[in-house]
């Protein structure tokens, strides 16, 4: 058990440009989640998998992002035309629900830090 | 709606002291499962303790615990024997069991720094 991945680490890009960034979870969990963190503040939920079905997003969430997850392994984020309001931590969880849904416990990589020049 | 407060942006405690972490929490669900996460400055979210609604009694992990109090709605952080590693943000968190989602909604969190 690695634990979950994320690449990059670090993402330096020019407003307008697209990124992808590739989030590799805990092998056993089915499932994945998004979450958006900014400088002070708590992550923000933006999407989450369970096996390959996208079940929510956040209205957080614009046209400019999506998510896939294809085979209901690794999940990739796609940002498009980015801009920059976008610069901010992007971490991946996954999990494994057991029992009651409230007590699923969230293991995080370490995030793609995302700066929009 | 579900909403989790911390009102201690940042908190100094000596090195082998305790220190208590405030959380209050917001919901209408009786189901809920409320999580503290720490985030030291290599970025990634370590999970730490986890308390259910219906538990009866308050959850322990080695050196952390957390003082359950459900009429309050309040879920604070007690780390016993500070250690100079301690030194971190420390996010509140908590999900419903029912309704349409899922997510696991954070507070703002609390920066402790441990002073030797």
């Amino acid at each position: 058990d690695t634990g979950v991945s994320q690449n990059p680490r670090h993402k330096i890009t020019k407003r307008g440009q697209n990124v992808t960034f590739r989030c590799d979870p805990i092998s056993e969990h089915n499932r994945l989640y998004w979450y958006r963190q900014t400088l002070g503040q708590g992550p923000e939920f933006l999407t989450y998998f369970q096996n390959e079905a996208q079940l929510e997003k956040s209205r957080l969430l614009s046209d400019r992002f999506s998510a896939e997850r294809p085979k209901g392994s690794f999940s990739t984020l796609e940002i498009q035309r980015t801009e920059q309001g976008d610069s901010a931590m992007y971490l991946c969880a996954s999990g494994e629900r057991t029992g009651l849904p409230s007590n699923e416990k969230l293991f995080f990589g370490s995030g793609t830090q995302l700066s929009v020049l | 709606a579900q909403k989790i407060t911390q009102t201690q942006p940042g908190m100094f405690v000596q090195e082998k002291e305790a220190v208590t972490l405030d959380c209050t929490y917001d919901t209408s669900d009786p189901s809920y499962g409320l999580f503290w996460y720490k985030q030291p400055s290599s970025g990634e979210m370590i999970f730490l303790i986890y308390q259910g609604s219906y538990d009866q009694q308050n959850a322990t992990e080695g050196r952390y615990s957390l003082n359950f109090q459900k009429a309050r709605k309040s879920a604070n952080l007690v780390i016993s024997a500070s250690q100079l590693g301690d030194s971190a943000m420390y996010f509140c968190a908590m999900r419903e069991a029912e309704g349409a989602t899922n997510k696991l909604i954070f507070g703002t969190g609390t920066l402790l720094a441990v002073q030797p």
